[in-house]
């Protein structure tokens, strides 16, 4: 089974900054590699595809990249409304989720 | 615009079975992958299989496999999800959703369009 582990858990963050969350892959996974916000009470949302490809709708503050065993999402800009939990998965070998970061409020 | 339709919240025994549904509105299965992905209270999500709907094809998570069958009807573009043996711990949300490959060009390149449209949750109880 491919692991994902994502880094940090937490990021503690103010509006207007950068946010860069980890995802990394215990073997490679070419660009299989989605990712997900998860909103309290919500089901994940998907933001990026294929590793650097904005879902329809994301805004352009959204960015993701890597491909093999790394890979991350930024954000470019913290938006109220993107406090939440961010989650990493990967299609290359069946399916996997990592962990997850929680992207907080300072 | 496709919606997945979940079946409604269960309360189960410990050692019983669920069968949560998942329908496809304003569209259909054909092309995609359906999978199930459960999140237990306060924890990620994690998956528990898979179907292609036009291949009655299914897999499964290892720790799943031995207690779980997916399935689907492509006449009502539905899919279900049985877990068996249920335990507290199978306590969660239980999501389906869909997604899908494209062959990128005449290498063996696919684009991997990720889990793009996802069923309101049903939340399944395990409590004696």
């Amino acid at each position: 089974e491919i692991v994902l582990t994502q880094s940090p858990a937490t990021l503690s963050l103010s509006p207007g900054q950068r946010a860069t969350l980890s995802c990394r892959a215990s073997q490679s996974v070419s660009t299989y590699l989605a990712w997900y916000q998860q909103k309290p009470g919500q089901a994940p949302s998907l933001l990026i595809s294929d590793a650097s490809n904005r879902a329809t709708g994301v805004p352009a503050r959204f960015s993701g990249s890597g491909s093999g065993t790394d890979f991350t999402l930024t954000i470019s800009s913290l938006e109220p409304e993107d406090f939440a939990v961010y989650y990493c998965q990967q299609r290359s070998s069946a399916l996997t989720f990592g962990g997850g970061t929680k992207v907080e409020i300072k | 615009q496709v919606q997945l339709v979940q079946s409604g919240a269960e309360v189960k025994k410990p050692g019983s079975s669920v069968k949560v549904s998942c329908k496809a509105s304003g569209g259909t299965f054909d092309n995609y992958t359906v999978n199930w992905v459960r999140q237990a209270p306060g924890q990620g999500l994690e998956w528990v299989g898979g179907i292609i709907p036009g291949f009655h094809t299914a897999n499964y998570a290892q720790r799943f496999k031995d207690r779980v069958t997916i399935t689907a009807d492509k006449s009502t573009s539905t899919a279900y999800m049985e877990l068996n043996s249920l335990r507290s711990d199978d306590t969660a949300v239980y999501y389906c959703a869909r997604d899908t490959w494209e062959k990128i060009g005449g290498g063996g390149h696919y684009f991997y369009y990720g889990m793009d449209v996802w069923g309101q949750g049903t939340t399944v109880t395990v409590s004696s």
